[in-house]
């Protein structure tokens, strides 16, 4: 069974455009998050969330925002996508109790034309 | 806030040689976590090894091996009888548990080549 979902894999879309990619965990994890990996593969935070709080990197325009419908799922939806927003985007998920250790999705591969 | 730093970007070693990563990190904080994570050019990321502070012990799974160094806050990664497969991005992270959420923060990581 995957641990941490995501969909799609890959999504090809034009300037301008809204999206959304989904996550789903079947960990029972209190805590989601969301990275966007760029070309030379640096990791940068954009969101956590725990079902209480959510977290943002002050750095992530607010064009993108995380929805959690549920404790097993964290959303995210860009708006008027920019060129730059190229990239991959993992959603990870936690336990606050621990073990602490982050489980990540296969990650989405984002590419705005 | 919390920085890691992976000094390697690149590194290659010999098929069944050993080889060890570099990872600092810098923190005020007493209570935290030390992980290693692989990203293979599948990109899924997976947990190769953690390390709790508290724990003067070093952590071992199998062919890897941590060197932790609490009072340098440095965190090395030893891959000894390295493999192909062993071939991925490595990442070096540090985690803050805190009462709203586990703060992550990851090193820009370390391409390692084995070669045959």
């Amino acid at each position: 069974d995957t641990a941490v979902s995501q969909t799609p894999k890959y999504l090809v879309t034009q300037m301008g455009n809204d999206k959304s990619i989904k996550c789903e965990q079947n960990l029972g994890h209190d805590t989601m998050y969301w990275y966007k990996q760029d070309s030379k593969k640096f990791l940068k935070i954009m969101f956590s969330y725990n079902n209480k709080e959510l977290i943002i990197n002050e750095t992530v325009p607010n064009r993108f925002s995380p929805k959690s419908p549920d404790k097993a799922h964290l959303n995210l939806h860009i708006n008027s996508l920019e060129l730059g927003d190229s990239a991959v985007y993992f959603c990870a998920s936690s336990d606050l109790r621990g073990p602490y250790e982050q489980y990540f999705g296969p990650g989405t591969r984002l590419t705005v034309t | 806030a919390q920085t890691v730093t992976q000094s390697q970007p690149e590194m290659s070693v010999q098929e069944a040689e050993t080889v060890t990563l570099s990872c600092t990190y810098d923190t005020s904080e007493n209570n935290y976590y030390l992980f290693w994570y692989k990203q293979p050019p599948s990109r899924q990321m997976i947990l190769v090894i953690r390390q709790e502070a508290y724990k003067q012990q070093n952590a071992t799974e199998n062919r890897f091996s941590v060197n932790f160094q609490k009072a340098a806050k440095s965190f090395s990664l030893k891959i000894s009888d390295s493999q192909l497969g062993d071939t991925a991005m490595y990442f070096c992270a540090f985690m803050k548990p805190t009462r709203v959420g586990n703060q992550f923060y990851f090193g820009t990581g370390t391409s390692l080549t084995v070669i045959p």
